[in-house]
């Protein structure tokens, strides 16, 4: 059963700082990562996906790396703002012979505060 | 364009009654997606659908759960003699054709029963 893992659980930073969010995922059979973030009381947002070929993607400040055979992710986020904060989550979609196969398994999601 | 919509956005029930939950998915998406989110078990698949059929209905809780969609668009999720560990945040999304495609998500069907 595909387990995806998300570090920190919650991370609290000023404003203009760089920062990172960590996903890791335990079945490499897998056909996109997905990030989304979450504000509250809302639905989510899709941020960025990248294909299981790809190594990353980028979208303005945001930039996320996969290394598909350690099961690992990472969302870069660039000059943090205020309107940064929202709750970040990873997903990835397994592919036909894995263990998540056509469905999104979600990590727990990382709750980011950029103060002013 | 249009993104996904649900309806209704609240909905307060009380225990044992049934709910109907609906999804439009962005127009032209083939794949349609419901999960559940709450407190206690983070974001969950239920079941996902390809055109009108669902291949994958693993995720479904129980019996008392079921979904339907015609027309390859709009879809009903039904929860039968609702139980308070039903309540929750019920979301939706589509993706253009396949598993392999960008899900996009509406606001949320939040579900309170008491």
């Amino acid at each position: 059963k595909q387990e995806v893992t998300q570090i920190p659980a919650a991370l609290s930073v000023p404003e203009g700082e760089n920062l990172v969010l960590n996903c890791s995922f335990t079945d490499s059979a897998i056909y996109n990562l997905q990030w989304f973030r979450q504000d509250p009381g809302k639905g989510l947002t899709s941020l960025l996906l990248i294909q299981s070929s790809q190594r990353e993607q980028t979208s303005g400040r945001l930039n996320a790396s996969l290394d598909k055979s350690s099961g690992r992710s990472t969302l870069y986020i660039a000059a943090s703002q205020p309107g940064d904060s929202a709750t970040y989550l990873c997903a990835v979609i397994g592919s036909a012979g894995g263990t998540s196969y056509g469905k999104l398994t979600f990590g727990q999601g990382t709750i980011l505060t950029v103060h002013p | 364009g249009a993104g996904v919509s649900q309806s209704p956005s609240n909905k307060v029930t009380e225990k044992g009654k049934d709910v109907e939950l609906r999804c439009d998915p962005i127009s032209g998406h083939t794949a349609l997606y419901w999960y559940r989110q709450s407190l206690g078990q983070g974001l969950e698949f239920l079941i996902y659908f390809q055109g009108n059929s669902a291949p994958d209905k693993s995720g479904l809780p129980s019996d008392r759960f079921s979904a339907e969609r015609t027309g390859g668009s709009v879809s009903t999720l039904t929860i039968q003699r609702t139980q308070q560990e039903d309540s929750a945040v019920y979301l939706c999304a589509s993706s253009l054709s396949s598993v392999i495609d960008e899900q996009f998500f509406g606001p949320g069907t939040r579900l309170t029963v008491l």
